[in-house]
């Protein structure tokens, strides 16, 4: 069955970096865009960005841009997400979902998410 | 990028039936049929229930409905049961190729 496996969360200091990984099995990876959406403590869910099947296309939210990138290894089935510049508003559970297509492709299946907290 | 506007709070009983609106503008749910719904369960990770602003995934049960009119969208919930009680998001792709969601919506089974 489809599944999907955040790693690489934990606790950073602000301005610092971290990077996440989301492990997939059980479909054909290459094939569909996937997107990261996080979730403050107690919050809403908030959309992160996607990248496209081959990952030719990049698409972010205005509170990332500049910041995180997305980037994907279809030969190891990985996607990432790279966080710069992290802010304490950074703090949240951050979910890698499957689309069913492309970038404009809603989030199919969700991974149980990993915990990233920006404190000093 | 404004968040979609949702209800903070719905209640009904079991049995009865309940809607959630899902708010946004012409950029977002009035631009495109490209909405989806999402169930969230505390500490879980969200489930996708609705998608196409009206289309049904398989093993989503019929009690959950989704429809759009202009620049709102509505989830309904009908024969409600005590394992609906959860939060629920809307999402929308929006005329930035990005997507939006909701701020979410407390639904409890009285």
């Amino acid at each position: 069955q489809v599944q999907l496996v955040e790693s690489g969360g934990g606790v950073v200091q602000p301005g610092r970096s971290l990077g996440l990984s989301c492990a997939a099995s059980g479909f054909s990876f290459s094939t569909y865009g996937m997107h990261w959406v996080r979730q403050a403590p107690g919050k809403g869910l908030e959309w992160v960005g996607v990248i496209s099947y081959d990952g030719s296309n990049e698409f972010y939210a205005d509170s990332v841009k500049g910041r995180f990138t997305i980037s994907r290894d279809n030969s190891k089935k990985t996607l990432y997400l790279q966080m710069n510049i992290l802010r304490p508003e950074d703090t949240a559970v951050y979910y890698c979902a499957k689309a069913p297509g492309g970038p404009n492709y809603y989030m199919e299946v969700w991974g149980k998410g990993t915990t990233v907290i920006i404190s000093s | 990028q404004s968040a979609l506007t949702q209800p903070a709070s719905v209640s009904g009983s079991p049995g009865q039936s309940i809607t959630i609106s899902c708010t946004g503008s012409s950029s977002d749910v009035g631009g495109y049929n490209y909405v989806s719904w999402y169930q969230q369960h505390p500490g879980k990770a969200p489930k996708f229930i609705i998608y196409d602003a009206s289309k049904r995934p398989s093993g989503v049960s019929n009690r959950f409905s989704g429809s759009k009119s202009g620049n709102t969208a509505s989830l309904t919930i009908s024969g409600l049961q005590a394992e609906d009680e959860a939060d629920y998001y809307c999402s929308s792709y929006t005329s930035s190729a990005t997507w939006v969601f909701g701020g979410g919506t407390k639904l409890t089974v009285l």
